[in-house]
């Protein structure tokens, strides 16, 4: 696609509930990122993906938090048993590849606003 | 881990007025990229720097890498409320958490 989708653009979910977040990177883009945006707050980063392949997953805040990426393209966040914490804007953002995001820049998707009530 | 700060954290001016936004670390970056953000919408992209003392323009909008690049600023002449958002350093590593933002500079332009 032209650019980064994100969907739902909102998502309201009561606490204890799964949520799903999905993300479609820019076409011939193989890495994708995951970064989560408290209000107010700056990015905090997730997990990336390099084609199907999560080589670093150390940003996951809890077991909760799962995500997997089929056919090079289009990748799932998941959220397990939701608490309000996790209420945040999360981004989704692709770039040519691991390594051409510092020079070439990352495009960054609308983001999913969660809101666990 | 390397980190990023911002200063100043808000920022509210009128139109037609200059400001200064600076970004800050203890490390040494090999690129550094400035983005905005707007409400409702992801940080855009708005420059990269990669050599130490490196000056970029972009319009109204003057970019600079501290000779050390450790550190840098971004300039802009006459702010017009069209400039209002969230403004975003990041730099690090090449992929991962290595590479990380800033907490941002809000800017409010005044009409």
């Amino acid at each position: 696609g032209a650019g980064v989708s994100q969907s739902p653009s909102n998502k309201v979910t009561e606490k204890g509930k799964d949520v799903e977040l999905r993300c479609d990177p820019i076409s011939g883009h193989t890495a994708l990122y995951w970064y989560r945006q408290s209000l107010g707050q700056g990015l905090e980063f997730l997990i990336y993906f390099q084609g199907n392949s999560a080589p670093d997953k150390s940003g996951l805040p809890s077991d909760r938090f799962s995500a997997e990426r089929t056919g090079g393209s289009v990748s799932t966040l998941t959220i397990q048993r939701t608490q309000q914490e996790d209420s945040a804007v999360y981004l989704c953002a692709s770039s040519l590849g691991v390594g051409q995001g510092p020079i070439y820049g990352y495009t960054f998707g609308s983001g999913t606003r969660l809101t666990v009530v | 881990t390397q980190l990023l700060e911002q200063s100043p954290q808000f920022l509210s001016i009128q139109e037609g007025e200059n400001l200064t936004v600076y970004c800050n670390s203890s490390s040494v970056f090999s690129s550094l990229q400035w983005y905005r953000q707007e409400p409702g919408e992801g940080p855009v992209l708005l420059v990269t720097v990669v050599t130490g003392g490196e000056v970029k323009k972009l319009k109204r909008l003057t970019f600079q890498f501290g000779d050390a690049r450790k550190d840098s600023s971004l300039h802009i002449t006459a702010a017009q409320p069209g400039d209002t958002g969230l403004y975003l350093c990041a730099g690090g590593g090449n992929y991962g958490q290595n590479f990380v933002f800033g907490p941002g500079t809000r800017l409010s332009v005044l009409p």
